[in-house]
């Protein structure tokens, strides 16, 4: 596609509840990111995912919070049993990156979630 | 691990005022990038700039990789310039995703 897209666009949610977040890359990006941004902070790293390889797990902070990216393609968030502090925005970036460094990052517009 | 600091951290511009943001990287990088954060949150790139000088329009970037900074210039500042400046780098070892400083809130005004 012509940018990165990311859906929901909001999403409202009740404490406990599970939610996925989806995130489609622009077309021949290999490097897939998930970044959350809580209100007026800067931006947290989650996950990311480059080609085949292991995904880079190291930011996700509980194990409630799962990524997957199938097909090389497209990715999903899921956090489970969703608590009032996952209340975010979530983001989601790609890059053209064959191999280190990173490449240039382009961000979709987020998927903002509340928990209630 | 490494530490991106960005200063001045809220900066209040007069329209027509010029601005340099800073950011320090405390190691190597190979790769910085500059994004602004509209008012809507979407995050804009404004340049890809792991070293050396980049201009476009009233913007421009200089990365000074041997002393890690680098600067951002904001020319005839507009009120759209308005919102959040964000720093990124990667080391320059290892296998590991961009890492943001906490931003310069700009704020413009007519």
């Amino acid at each position: 596609g012509a940018g990165v897209s990311q859906s929901p666009s909001n999403k409202v949610t009740e404490k406990g509840k599970d939610v996925e977040l989806r995130c489609d890359p622009i077309s021949g990006h290999t490097a897939l990111y998930w970044y959350r941004q809580s209100l007026g902070q800067g931006l947290e790293f989650l996950i990311y995912f480059q080609g085949n390889s292991a995904p880079d797990k190291s930011g996700l902070p509980s194990d409630r919070f799962s990524a997957e990216r199938t097909g090389g393609s497209v990715s999903t968030l899921t956090i489970q049993r969703t608590q009032q502090e996952d209340s975010a925005v979530y983001l989601c970036a790609s890059s053209f990156r064959t191999s280190f460094p990173t490449g240039e990052l382009f961000f979709g517009e987020g998927s903002r979630l509340t928990v209630l | 691990g490494i530490q991106v600091e960005q200063s001045p951290p809220d900066l209040i511009l007069q329209e027509g005022a010029n601005s340099t943001l800073r950011c320090n990287f405390s190691d190597s990088v190979n790769n910085l990038q500059w994004f602004h954060q509209n008012p809507w949150g979407q995050l804009i790139n404004l340049f890809y700039i792991p070293s050396g000088t980049k201009q476009n329009g009233r913007l421009s970037a200089t990365t000074v990789a041997t002393e890690r900074y680098s600067l951002l210039y904001i020319s005839s500042s507009q009120t759209t310039d308005s919102g959040v400046y964000f720093c990124a780098v990667d080391l320059n070892s290892g296998n590991t995703p961009l890492v943001f400083g906490k931003g310069t809130r700009l704020s413009v005004i007519a």
